[in-house]
């Protein structure tokens, strides 16, 4: 079946460090690909996303490119701040959920920035 | 603004209880979705609607039970609470059209503490 995996947290930096969050995924066709943030006592919210292979998803300074060659979407920033301290979610919509936008969810990636 | 609410940020029930956990959103969304959030296993679909009165299991229904009587409303039932279903309890929405790639928007969560 379907499933997303992504690296174990927490993930520790300091303020203006390089973010790299690996998220791998096993899905048969083309999936759309999404990373989710929640901030502390917050529901998630939508990051960014990319709906087809070559795709580079961005947003408030992050990004990720939907490789299908490796089946990967690690997200990216260039200079993390204190605000981005949360947990982020990668996740898969099958081609066969379409319709009712079901998600798959990657188990979550605390990332906490020290200033 | 999009707009999901739910009925409470905190509730504390007793084993044997009966629990409603109510859910509005005001984006005229045909798709409605529970999830639970536990550490270290992300977000798992308890159940979702894709229209009114209508209802799909998802990967863990069991103890659970839901109700959509209006577009806008999304209840989630614990028949009879027990210990193993305090959890942060997360609802969703999204719309049907538009093609690939459905963003699902988040109210803030539930956290259910069973004793």
């Amino acid at each position: 079946g379907n499933s997303v995996t992504q690296m174990e947290g927490p993930v520790t930096l300091s303020e203006e460090a390089f973010l790299t969050i690996n998220c791998t995924y096993t899905a048969t066709g083309y999936p759309s690909l999404f990373w989710y943030v929640q901030y502390p006592g917050e529901g998630l919210q939508l990051l960014l996303k990319a709906t087809k292979a070559d795709d580079k998803g961005s947003n408030k300074g992050f990004e990720a490119t939907y490789r299908k060659e490796t089946t990967s979407f690690h997200l990216e920033k260039g200079s993390v701040q204190v605000s981005d301290s949360a947990v982020y979610f990668c996740a898969l919509s099958d081609r066969g959920s379409s319709n009712t936008g079901k998600l798959i969810f990657g188990q979550g990636t605390t990332l906490q920035v020290k200033p | 603004d999009v707009k999901v609410t739910q009925s409470s940020r905190y509730l504390v029930k007793r084993t044997g209880e009966k629990v409603f956990l109510e859910c509005v959103q005001d984006m005229d969304h045909e798709n409605m979705f529970w999830y639970r959030q536990d550490p270290g296993l992300g977000l798992r679909l308890i159940y979702f609607s894709y229209d009114v009165k209508m209802k799909e299991k998802g990967d863990i229904p069991e103890g659970y039970s839901v109700s959509r009587e209006k577009k806008e409303r999304f209840s989630l039932i614990l028949e009879s609470a027990s210990t193993n279903q305090t959890s942060m309890y997360l609802c969703a929405s999204s719309e049907t059209s538009g093609g690939p790639g459905k963003t699902q928007y988040f109210g803030p969560g539930t956290r259910l503490l069973v004793l």
